[in-house]
């Protein structure tokens, strides 16, 4: 089983600066990593996919990188929209597991 | 528009059973996966299985076999969650989501459903 670590665990940031989000696989999965964002009392939304490429409808201040087995969510000039728990999970290996999550504060 | 929306709370005593629907539109809905995902109070999202909505053959994580069962009914483009010998620890929100752009990434999600185990 592939465990998913994500660093921090809070994240502070103030309005109009920049996030970035880690996340660990403990084997390599290539790309095949997603990230979610899941604001309180609503449905989680598919931010990622294939680590790096925005699900429809995303703006383009949210940026994913990386590949194997380090990966990053670049939140550029964070907005008052953007608090919430963002989580990732990989989906190239059985079973699909998702990280514990970062949540994101407004400072 | 594509939508999933699932059916509302449920308050369940200890050893009794519950299914939570997901009914889907806006899009062909053999064509796409269920994915079904868990929060439990406190905790973040855990990924417990799928279905395939053209067989209906369902898919377990391991920790939700035995008492969880994934079923559909194409014909009203829903598909289901049964827990049955309800316990504590099943207290949680559980969602559905359709599967895309990848096998295993969730794009529409439904709003969840509380499911509340207490005596």
């Amino acid at each position: 089983e592939v465990i998913m670590t994500q660093s921090p665990a809070t994240l502070s940031v103030s309005p109009g600066e920049g996030a970035t989000l880690s996340c660990r696989a403990s084997q390599r999965v290539g790309n095949y990593l997603a990230w979610y964002q899941h604001r309180p009392g609503q449905a989680p939304r598919l931010l990622i996919y294939d680590a790096s490429s925005r699900a429809a409808g995303i703006p383009a201040r949210f940026i994913g990188s990386g590949s194997e087995t380090d990966f990053s969510l670049t939140i550029t000039s964070l907005q008052s929209e953007d608090v919430a728990v963002y989580y990732c999970q990989q989906y190239l290996k059985w079973p699909p597991k998702l990280g514990q999550g970062t949540r994101v504060e407004i400072k | 528009q594509v939508q999933l929306v699932q059916s509302g709370s449920e308050l369940k005593k200890p050893g009794a059973s519950v299914k939570v629907s997901c009914k889907a539109s806006g899009y062909t809905f053999t064509s796409h996966a269920i994915n079904w995902v868990r929060q439990a109070p406190g905790q973040g999202l855990e990924w417990m299985g799928w279905i395939n909505t053209n067989t209906g053959e369902p898919t377990y994580v391991q920790g939700f076999t035995g008492r969880f069962v994934f079923s559909l009914d194409a014909s009203v483009t829903t598909a289901y969650l049964q827990i049955t010998s309800l316990k504590a620890e099943d207290s949680a929100v559980y969602y559905c989501a359709r599967d895309f752009p990848r096998h295993f990434v969730s794009d529409y999600w439904g709003q969840g459903t509380l499911v509340t185990v207490s005596s």
